[in-house]
């Protein structure tokens, strides 16, 4: 069974400083890999997928996140994180049909 | 591109009535829409499936008498919460697709649903 883990209920980071947020994931096949950020009330905004090709994925808003196959890990991470980076997480995994398993969220606060 | 909207953003109603929710995909062929629900501080859970002109299909535990989806042209799908009871209150949120393509979604603002 498809299975997303995202170990951290909460990241905490100063604004400027880099941040992480972890995930992994369990798969049968070949994973494609999505990261989500949702404000308050809001839906989920895409901000990187990892299909095929290169491992270092660059998506919105100067996320990056690194496919790692031996790891089964796909962290997100932003080199100087702002305020306005503060809001929940969520990394996700399908194999290609339509279901999409989304992980717990990760709730990032960016202290000024 | 790619842009999803949902009808209403917010909806109070009284426990016993029916209400509905409508998924659209504004510019572009929606051939696959998901419905989640999102419970406070915790994660999406898939609902069902649906494709246009077909039933949907509903992830186990779901009630499809109680949460009815329609999914009638490409651009529109809606959920019809019937009955309403206080704990079907709850964030809703639509996703559509394109194409062959339908772990690319895209996702609606959500709607608050209260039922008083």
């Amino acid at each position: 069974a498809q299975s997303v883990a995202q170990p951290e209920d909460q990241v905490n980071v100063a604004e400027g400083n880099p941040l992480t947020v972890k995930c992994t994931y369990s798969v049968s096949g070949n994973p494609y890999l999505f990261w989500y950020v949702q404000y308050p009330n809001r839906g989920l905004q895409f901000l990187l997928k990892y299909i095929t090709g290169d491992n270092l994925v660059k998506g919105s808003y100067g996320f990056e996140a690194e496919f790692n196959k031996s790891q089964t890990s796909f962290h997100l991470k932003k080199p100087s994180a702002l305020v306005s980076d503060s809001a929940l997480y969520f990394c996700a995994v399908n194999t290609g049909g339509f279901k999409t398993i989304f992980g717990a969220g990760t709730r990032l606060f960016v202290k000024a | 591109g790619a842009v999803v909207s949902q009808h209403p953003s917010r909806v109070i109603c009284k426990s016993g009535t029916s209400v509905k929710i409508e998924c659209r995909s504004l510019d572009f062929q929606a051939t696959t829409m998901f419905w989640y629900r999102q419970f406070p501080k915790k994660s999406l859970m898939l609902m069902a499936t649906s494709n246009e002109g077909s039933k949907a299909t509903y992830e186990q535990g779901v009630e499809k008498d109680k949460f009815l989806i329609n999914h009638a042209s490409l651009t529109l799908s809606t959920l019809t919460v019937t009955s309403a009871h206080p704990e079907d209150s709850s964030f809703y949120i639509c996703s559509a697709s394109r194409g062959r393509r339908a772990y690319e979604q895209y996702f609606g603002p959500g709607t608050r649903l209260t039922v008083t």
